[in-house]
């Protein structure tokens, strides 16, 4: 059965710590790993990974794979306020998703 | 462009109650559809997920179910609702022939009382 974890599943910071968080997965199919940020509704895209090694980046944010040990990490370095919410991973072609990891920064 | 539309934002039902949550997508055919189902502050968990009309694939056992009447239209259901039903539900699409590009819904927030 296909299994996605995240690790940790809550995390309080203060503005300005770097954070980072974990994805590790089992699945039969592999194609692609996806992260996400949750706020209040709907989550919105961030990375879509599928090669290991290649880091990928959007401002604060980074992502790297591992398909080799099956997992990924998103680090947010100074984070801010507005970083607070849940990320979410998500892996395999129909997309099973972690459960989670909420990040709260506070000011 | 494509669009999805999933109403109704919020619903207060009694248990017992029958459920009907409707998604509809625009601006493409043949999409992969999916249903979401997310307890408060976690993750999401796959209900159900249609690769065409009439196919749906049942990922958790439970009090639901879900239909494709339709190509671009995707519906939850409940005969009869449980407590445990509560939660935030999210529809999404994605293009059939590819990985990523998953698009979602603004979600309902159901609560049964």
């Amino acid at each position: 059965e296909d299994k996605v974890v995240q690790s940790p599943l809550s995390l309080v910071v203060h503005e300005g710590d770097t954070v980072t968080l974990n994805c590790s997965y089992e699945v039969t199919n592999f194609r692609s790993l996806l992260w996400y940020k949750q706020e209040k509704k709907a989550p919105t895209f961030l990375f879509m990974l599928t090669s290991s090694g290649i880091e990928k980046k959007s401002g604060r944010l980074s992502s790297i794979l591992d398909k080799k040990e099956l997992f990924s990490i998103l680090n947010i370095t100074a984070t801010q306020t507005g970083d607070s919410a849940i990320y979410l991973c998500a892996v395999g072609n129909d997309m099973r998703f972690g459960a989670g990891t909420r990040l709260t920064v506070k000011p | 462009s494509q669009t999805i539309h999933q109403w109704p934002a919020t619903l207060v039902q009694p248990v017992g109650s029958p459920l009907s949550l409707e998604c509809t997508v625009e601006g493409t055919s043949n999409p992969n559809l999916y249903w979401y189902r997310q307890a408060a502050g976690r993750g999401l968990q796959l209900l159900f997920y249609s690769v065409g009309i009439g196919q749906i694939s049942s990922e958790v056992p439970q009090n639901l179910s879900a239909s494709r009447p339709q190509d671009r239209q995707f519906i939850l259901s409940s005969k009869k609702l449980l407590l445990s039903d509560s939660g935030f539900y999210l529809c999404a699409w994605k293009e059939r022939r590819r990985d990523y590009g998953y698009t979602f819904g603004s979600g309902t927030r159901l609560t049964v009382v």
